[in-house]
């Protein structure tokens, strides 16, 4: 089955600066990918997706990108503020399943 | 409605008792996913529902877990004999059909259970 590995667990970042989690997959059938952010004792609140047949997305301060040669992908964040830190989570699935398989999440610590 | 509803929010369960969690998805979607939750990380995917029909059973443990999708009732998932390690988040999330769209997943807030 689909294995996702995610890196780094945790991020500390000074407020202003960029972020960017990575996340590799296994199954070069996957073509769809979301991120996904959860505060603690929340919902995990999807904040951007990108499918296979595009390379970036943008949307204001967040960007992913997709390399599917390499099998990664990458959430990219600027100019962090304070309510950024949460967690966040990569995740693939592919047509014909649907669910997702998830990372292990990334701790991301914005201090002011 | 427009969020996916679970209930209860939490639940406390004794060692070897039946749990119960329910999920309403999202009206119009046709797709429920059940995932457990444990130490708030690591998802692990459970069990996924088109309408009635059981989708996906790949991640459930059938010695004791079931889940139903009924027409016009709440999705549920049943732990029976519950042990320590199940204690976790469950949450149950939908998604409508087709792809574009269809392959987003919108979670619920999650029922947390304790088994003590």
């Amino acid at each position: 089955g689909e294995n996702v590995e995610q890196h780094p667990s945790t991020l500390s970042v000074q407020e202003g600066d960029s972020a960017v989690i990575k996340c590799t997959y296994s199954d070069s059938a996957s073509n769809y990918f979301p991120w996904y952010k959860q505060e603690l004792g929340k919902r995990p609140q999807l904040i951007i997706d990108i499918r296979s047949n595009v390379g970036e997305k943008k949307d204001q301060r967040i960007a992913v990108t997709l390399n599917k040669t390499a099998k990664h992908f990458s959430l990219h964040i600027t100019e962090t503020q304070p309510e950024d830190s949460a967690v966040y989570f990569c995740a693939a699935s592919k047509t014909g399943r649907r669910a997702l398989t998830f990372g292990s999440g990334t701790r991301l610590q914005v201090q002011p | 409605g427009e969020e996916v509803a679970q209930t209860p929010k939490h639940l406390v369960r004794g060692e070897g008792q039946k749990a119960k969690l329910y999920c309403a998805p999202i009206k119009g979607h046709s797709y429920v996913f059940w995932y457990q939750q444990v130490l708030k990380n690591e998802f692990k995917f459970l069990i996924s529902f088109q309408n009635e029909n059981v989708f996906d059973e790949t991640g459930m443990p059938k010695e004791r877990f079931s889940a139903k999708c009924l027409p016009n009732s709440p999705c549920s998932l049943e732990i029976q004999a519950t042990k320590l390690e199940d204690s976790a988040v469950y949450f149950c999330a939908s998604s409508q059909t087709g792809t574009g769209l269809g392959e987003k997943l919108f979670f619920g807030s999650g029922t947390q259970l304790s088994v003590l």
